[in-house]
């Protein structure tokens, strides 16, 4: 079946380590996306990227890092630099050619940082 | 910049009573619009979404939704809700961001809670 995986599903780090999540996608999207969830906050991009080699930094973009080195992974760093890094954070993908791709959403990765 | 609003932070309701979740968005251009649902500790599914044509959209599970471009709202309906329908429901809108892209903004989230 094609979809987007995310792994693990709850991660724990101690203060100060720099930490990856893993986002593959079979669905050979050419766009894919990093969000981060907070209670009562809805999502907030992080990155995103539209081609393999290619990045763009969202709106919460301090503290993390991204590369995307094939078209089916897009990894996020979550750097010692990120002040408040405990979320929920969520991986998309999408068609590219803009308007009528809707995103497709893994499962999550649940970071708890102490 | 877009931006997109769920009225309500909170809904409780009872089982097989009515619904609505609403959601405002605002943009002078042409917008695409979504909703997602989100169970505890999962991703989101796509619910529905109107990109044109008709402006009532329908989902497989009984909800619908009607986009009205002159109030800017697209909100969520259901005429009978079930326990399972309990979860976090996000309004989400496309948008044209410049450059040739669109960018996808997302509401803050309504949870229905459907007592029993």
């Amino acid at each position: 079946d094609g979809g987007i995986t995310q792994s693990p599903k709850y991660l724990f780090r101690k203060e100060g380590q720099n930490v990856t999540l893993s986002c593959e996608q079979n669905l050979n999207h050419d766009a894919m996306y990093w969000y981060r969830q907070d209670p009562g906050q809805g999502l907030r991009l992080i990155y995103y990227s539209q081609i393999v080699n290619d990045f763009q930094k969202g709106d919460i973009a301090e503290g993390y890092s991204v590369s995307r080195e094939k078209k089916e992974s897009f990894p996020l760093t979550v750097t010692s630099a990120q002040k408040n890094p405990t979320a929920f954070y969520l991986c998309a993908s999408s068609g590219s050619g803009g308007r009528f791709y809707e995103q497709y959403f893994g499962p999550g990765t649940r970071l708890t940082v102490t | 910049a877009q931006s997109v609003t769920q009225l309500d932070s909170q809904v409780p309701v009872f089982e097989e009573a009515p619904v609505e979740l609403r959601c405002n968005y605002s943009s002078s251009v042409s917008v695409y619009l979504f909703w997602y649902v989100q169970y505890p500790n999962q991703g989101l599914q796509l619910l529905l979404k109107y990109l044109s044509g008709s402006t009532l959209v329908e989902s497989i599970n009984g909800f619908e939704a009607e986009f009205n471009k002159s109030q800017t709202s697209f909100h969520l309906r259901k005429p009978s809700v079930h326990i399972s329908d309990t979860a976090e429901y996000f309004c989400a809108a496309k948008g044209y961001s410049g450059a040739g892209s669109y960018q996808l903004t997302f509401g803050k989230g309504t949870k229905l809670s459907v007592i029993p």
